[in-house]
């Protein structure tokens, strides 16, 4: 079965500062990996998504991600973070999983942003 | 706006009540996808549709539960004997088929049993 774990359930950066959430996954093949950003009173916005050739994949809003395959890790980037980053991010992989869904998302539990002024 | 919409955005409901929701997806898409997030956690994945076939359900989905989508285009969630367990936020998505094509989220909707 596969599982997505994001370790850090708050991280707290001041704006302007850079910016670094972690992604790891357990998957058997070859992962389409997403992270998706939710913000109060918000639908899940997908910033980036990987599903092969470059690992280095670019998103809206100045998000990046690189993908490692070595690690099983998907972790999401940016150089400098404003105020209105501040929301939950989820990382996410799509296959098959336990329950025989092969194409519904298997999300982590999220890690929530704080941006100290 | 041709965002995937749902209805209610809050549902209040007493214990043992039946409640429906519904979905309308993005026009194009084919896919449509059930999902419920409770309190810090995320999304996790309940049963998804191609045009109006069912292809799969999760183990999260009990015989409470049944969803349906018989023209292809909206769906709905239907919850019968509701339990304070089941109070969630309940998130329907939209894509076309392949596994990554982006899944489009609508807003949700908030239920809570009483």
């Amino acid at each position: 079965a596969q599982s997505v774990t994001q370790p850090d359930i708050h991280i707290t950066v001041s704006e302007g500062a850079s910016l670094e959430l972690r992604c790891n996954y357990s998957y058997g093949a070859t992962p389409y990996l997403f992270w998706y950003v939710q913000s109060p009173g918000q639908g899940l916005q997908l910033l980036l998504k990987y599903f092969s050739g470059d690992t280095l994949v670019q998103g809206i809003k100045g998000f990046e991600a690189e993908f490692k395959r070595s690690q099983s890790s998907f972790n999401l980037r940016k150089p400098s973070v404003h105020w209105s980053d501040a929301a939950e991010y989820f990382c996410a992989v799509v296959g098959a999983y336990s329950g025989g869904g092969a194409d519904g998302l298997t999300f982590g539990k999220g890690t929530h942003l704080i941006i100290q002024p | 706006d041709t965002g995937v919409s749902q209805d209610p955005r809050h549902k209040i409901t007493k214990r043992g009540q039946n409640v429906t929701f519904r979905c309308d997806p993005i026009s194009e898409h084919n896919r449509l996808y059930w999902y419920r997030q409770t309190l810090g956690q995320g999304p996790e994945f309940l049963t998804y549709f191609q045009n109006e076939a069912q292809l799969e359900k999760s183990r999260l989905l009990s015989d409470r539960f049944s969803a349906e989508r018989p023209k292809g285009s909206f769906s709905t969630l239907e919850i019968q004997r509701t339990e304070q367990g089941d109070s969630a936020m309940y998130l329907c998505a939209s894509s076309f088929p392949n596994p990554t094509d982006t899944q489009y989220f609508g807003p949700g909707t908030r239920l809570t049993v009483l």
